[in-house]
């Protein structure tokens, strides 16, 4: 079992709607949860990071964590073309004080 | 957040040789790591930098192959040694700035081909 584990996708959306993508992680005593954003050639822009359990909104962004679950996903309102990207979920290891990244969703929103 | 610049941003090596890679902070940070991401793969962290000292290397990765320096809270390098064409990949930097929340903002990243 990875450590974090995510769909790869591609996730395609018509532009306007919402966009799910998904995140599970292994280590229970994990604290901290990052959402990165990586457009093709380009390196991780953080995005979200959520510690508590429930949602958290930035503009069009929510995270939400459920640490019962091991589950935390990002939903992105209103999809714009230009949200088109790798999105990279990042757990920060409990034990090691690492960060550790899912394989990443590619999420393609079509106008 | 930091800006951090990373040089080169581009080089295309011949195999057997080395190339040393740059990363600039623009204010001190706590932490700094350095990341490979090939070709269609997410992240893999390489090592930690540690300011003053030896590099926290991970698994798989070993100082003879990606020598790290870290002379100051500000700056730090990584060399690909004894280079194959294996080792053609996006290598990134990485800082923390401090506080909490552990937040890690990435560097734009150096684009690698070995021929």
């Amino acid at each position: 079992q990875k450590e974090v584990e995510q769909n790869s996708g591609p996730l395609s959306v018509p532009e306007g709607a919402i966009a799910s993508l998904n995140c599970t992680y292994s280590d229970r005593v994990s604290q901290s949860f990052f959402w990165y954003r990586q457009y093709s050639g380009k390196s991780p822009e953080l995005i979200m990071s959520i510690y508590s359990n429930g949602d958290k909104e930035d503009g069009r962004f929510t995270a939400q964590l459920n640490k019962a679950s091991q589950y935390v996903s990002l939903l992105i309102r209103d999809s714009q073309p230009s949200d088109s990207a790798t999105y990279l979920c990042a757990v920060l290891s409990g034990n090691t004080g690492k960060l550790i990244f899912g394989q990443g969703t590619t999420l393609q929103v079509k106008p | 957040s930091a800006v951090i610049s990373q040089k080169p941003s581009r080089d295309i090596c011949q195999r057997g040789t080395s190339l040393t890679i740059q990363c600039q902070v623009d204010s001190q940070v706590t932490m700094m790591f350095w990341y490979r991401q090939q070709p269609g793969q997410s992240l893999t962290l390489i090592a930690t930098a540690n300011q003053g000292s030896e590099a926290t290397y991970e698994s798989g990765f070993v100082i003879d192959k990606f020598p790290i320096s870290r002379p100051n809270l500000t700056f730090s390098t990584l060399t690909v040694s004894n280079m194959s064409p294996e080792d053609s990949s996006i290598y990134l930097c990485s800082v923390v700035q401090g506080g909490s929340y552990n937040e890690q903002f990435f560097g734009p990243g150096t684009r690698l081909t070995v021929l």
